[in-house]
């Protein structure tokens, strides 16, 4: 058990509302990763981070803004949601990482996931 | 872009038979992992391979890791209803060993019957 937890669980919103999805993780892993999943596509990468207030982009960042002010909380933000972005999003952290190099495997530890629906 | 292509994306089959998961690339991996996903929770890792021609058996689960290093392959032999999931393959570029960004498949759907 990494001590992965996500929250909500669920949200239901309305388009162009503003939602933030929390990642919480207790074991002080330095490289947390936010996907969304979504049928026939995997997962893909939204944002990662690699320290507090270090973040970088992933494949499909646009609309989406993410903030790492403790080691222990990785936030995504939907400045303005929309129908589109309705998925589950999974967090996840690296099972290493020292110094600014992760291990040659990257194994990486999921949450539960958020179940995001956009009206 | 670098794509994982895996296949078949869904497989349906009785308990007892075997199956067999691909994972294709036209890219070199230098590690590449197997998850599993039941229903409404997050995908759990099963194995990383790491050598070009790498096999690893996990109980009734096959892995292999191709000489070239860009494509692997999950073998399961008498499927169980409990084997029932989602199975997705990822992996890690070289040159991704400072983000761990890893590349993950489609997935394949199995479905195992009673």
């Amino acid at each position: 058990d990494a001590g992965i937890t996500q929250s909500p669980r669920h949200k239901v919103t309305e388009t162009g509302t503003p939602v933030t999805l929390r990642c919480h993780q207790t074991e002080n892993h330095r490289y947390m990763y936010w996907y969304r999943q979504d049928p026939g596509h995997g997962l893909r990468l939204i944002h990662y981070s690699y320290g507090v207030k270090d973040t970088d982009k992933g494949e499909v960042s646009d609309g989406y803004s993410v903030s790492r002010s403790k080691t222990e909380d990785f936030l995504l933000t939907l400045e303005s949601a929309t129908s589109s972005q309705t998925s589950v999003y999974f967090c996840a952290i690296s099972a290493r990482g020292t110094g600014r190099q992760v291990s040659s495997y990257n194994e990486q530890f999921f949450g539960p996931g958020t179940r995001l629906t956009v009206l | 872009t670098q794509l994982l292509e895996q296949s078949p994306q869904f497989l349906s089959i009785q308990e007892g038979e075997n199956l067999t998961v691909y994972c294709n690339s036209s890219s070199v991996f230098s590690s590449l992992q197997w998850y599993r996903q039941e229903p409404g929770e997050g995908p759990v890792l099963l194995v990383t391979v790491v050598t070009g021609g790498e096999v690893k058996k996990l109980k009734r689960l096959t892995f292999q890791f191709g000489d070239a290093r860009k494509d692997s392959s999950l073998h399961i032999t008498a499927a169980q209803p409990g084997d029932t999931g989602l199975y997705l393959c990822a992996g890690l570029p070289y040159g991704s060993s400072n983000t761990g960004k890893l590349i993950f498949g489609q997935g394949t759907t199995l479905q195992v019957k009673p």
